[in-house]
């Protein structure tokens, strides 16, 4: 199994400020496989990313994401209040199981 | 619009059984592998199930595999997860979840349906 660990567990930033969350692979993920994910409180998760790099429909462009092997990054260029939330990466292999990291909370400061 | 709707959740005692059921509209169903996602109250997200289009490919997770059926009935735009033997640790929010077609993501999920186990 994939284990995917993510940092830092919380941010407490300020609106326009700049957001930088790491996920690190326990084993190489090829980058078409790895996704980020935000969620709301009560509410589903949302996909921002894809191919670890891709944005998904609908995504504004603050949001980017890079990476390749075990070290991927999501970066949100100028938070917007609207961001704050939690954010999710995963891995999508080629082989079950698919998982998830366990997140990191984004707070306003 | 493209909408994927859970329903079934609620109170189950340890060992007893619930099956979820996920209504998809606003796109061919049939065209789409499905995922059911669980998330444990104040925990992140586990993923628990696939199934295939066609429903011929099916995985499940180490933690439910013996327990839970997962299945979809095309013709009713249709995704189900029967848990058997449920235990305290099962009791999540579960949530469906589309695969996009021309990526590797879930791009459509539902709002999730809330499973209880507790005595």
């Amino acid at each position: 199994e994939i284990v995917l660990t993510q940092s830092p567990g919380t941010l407490s930033l300020s609106p326009g400020e700049r957001a930088t969350l790491s996920c690190r692979a326990s084993q190489s993920v090829s980058s078409r496989y790895l996704a980020w994910y935000q969620q709301k409180p009560g509410q589903a998760p949302r996909l921002l990313i894809h191919g670890a790099s891709s944005r998904a429909t609908g995504i504004p462009d603050r949001f980017s994401g890079s990476g390749s092997g075990t070290d991927f990054t999501l970066t949100i260029s100028r938070l917007e209040p609207e961001d704050f939330g939690v954010y999710y990466c995963h891995q999508y292999g080629s082989l079950p199981p698919w998982t998830f990291g366990q997140g990191t909370k984004v707070e306003i400061k | 619009q493209v909408q994927l709707v859970e329903s079934g959740g609620g109170l189950v005692k340890p060992g007893g059984s619930l099956r979820l059921s996920c209504a998809a509209s606003g796109f061919t169903f049939s065209d789409n592998y499905m995922n059911w996602i669980r998330q444990a109250p104040g925990k992140g997200l586990e993923w628990v199930s696939y199934i295939s289009s066609g429903g011929h490919n099916i995985y499940y997770a180490d933690s439910v595999k013996g327990r839970f059926t997962i299945s979809r009935d095309n013709a009713k735009n249709s995704l189900y997860l029967q848990m058997n033997s449920l235990r305290a640790e099962d009791t999540a929010v579960y949530y469906c979840a589309r695969d996009s077609t021309v990526y590797y993501g879930m791009d459509v999920w539902g709002q999730g349906t809330t499973v209880t186990v507790s005595s």
